[in-house]
C-alpha cells in the first residue's frame, strides 16, 4: 500500500525566508505526485504536480518541487515566503495508471510571520 | 467555469442518525471521489464513482455508501453516525477522458463540515 510522510508538522518562518517542506512516499511502481495547499478558510487547491519528464516542477505562486526517484522524495520549495503563504500544505501521491485514489500525507502547517 | 461545489457547508447530527452530502463536479468532469479529512490529518479516500458505479473503495465500513447520477453529480450517505465520523468531507472531481495529464488531476470542493454529537 502507498504511504506518504511529511516530515514537519508545523514550520514557522519569517517573511523572505526560504522554504523547504519534505515529502517522502512509499510505492514501488510509477507514481504521480502532487502538492496541495489549504489556505485558512479555503478549500484544497493544487499547487503543482509531477507526472513525468523534468523532475523539477514549477507551480503557482513561485513554488517548485523536485522529484528524486532514488530517494522517493518530492520536496516543496520556495526561495522567499510571504505572509500570504501561511497555510496547510499536503503532499499526495497516486499510482500512475488512471484515476487512482490520492494518498495524502498528514500535512505541514506553515506560519509566516512579519 | 464553475468549480466543484458541495452542499451543505455545515451539518450537525446526533449519533445514530443518517446524513446525505452532495457534490457537483467541475464542468467537463465525469468522475467523483470522496475523501474524509479528520482534524489535523490529511484527507483519506472513501470511494470513487464513474459511470454511476462505485469503482474503487478505501478502508471505510459499509455504513458509508454513495451514488452518482447521470449528470455526474454525486451523493455520500453515512448511516448510523458515530462520534468518530465528525470530519470535513471532501469531494474531488476529475475526468476519465483525455490523456494521462488530465485524468490524474483531482480538483477539490470546499467540503462539508459534519459534526456528530
Amino acid at each position: 500500500a502507498q504511504s506518504v510522510s511529511q516530515h514537519n508538522h508545523h514550520v514557522i518562518l519569517s517573511e523572505a525566508a526560504s522554504l523547504e517542506l519534505g515529502c517522502n512516499y512509499s510505492y514501488g511502481g510509477t507514481v504521480n505526485l502532487f502538492w496541495y495547499v489549504q489556505y485558512p478558510g479555503q478549500h484544497l487547491q493544487l499547487l503543482l504536480k509531477y507526472f513525468s519528464g523534468d523532475p523539477l516542477v514549477k507551480g503557482i505562486k513561485g513554488f517548485e518541487a523536485e522529484f528524486i526517484k532514488s530517494k522517493f522524495s518530492f520536496n516543496l520549495r520556495k526561495p522567499s515566503v510571504q505572509w500570504s503563504d501561511t497555510a496547510e500544505y499536503f503532499c499526495a501521491v497516486n499510482a500512475g495508471a488512471g484515476n487512482t485514489p490520492l494518498v495524502f500525507g498528514k500535512g505541514t502547517r506553515l506560519s509566516v510571520i512579519a | 467555469d464553475a468549480g466543484v461545489t458541495q452542499s451543505p457547508t455545515h451539518l450537525i447530527k446526533t449519533r445514530g442518525q443518517q446524513v446525505t452530502l452532495r457534490c457537483s463536479p467541475k464542468s467537463g468532469h465525469d468522475t467523483v471521489s470522496w475523501y474524509q479529512q479528520a482534524l489535523g490529518q490529511g484527507p483519506q479516500f472513501i470511494f470513487q464513482y464513474y459511470e454511476e458505479e462505485e469503482r474503487q473503495r478505501g478502508n471505510f465500513p459499509d455504513r458509508f455508501s454513495g451514488h452518482q447520477f447521470p449528470n455526474y453529480s454525486s451523493e455520500l450517505n453515512v448511516n448510523a453516525l458515530l462520534l468518530g465520523d465528525s470530519a470535513l468531507y471532501l469531494c474531488a472531481s476529475s475526468s476519465q477522458s483525455g490523456g494521462r495529464g488530465s485524468t490524474d488531476t483531482q480538483y477539490f470542493g470546499p467540503g462539508t463540515r459534519l459534526t456528530v454529537l
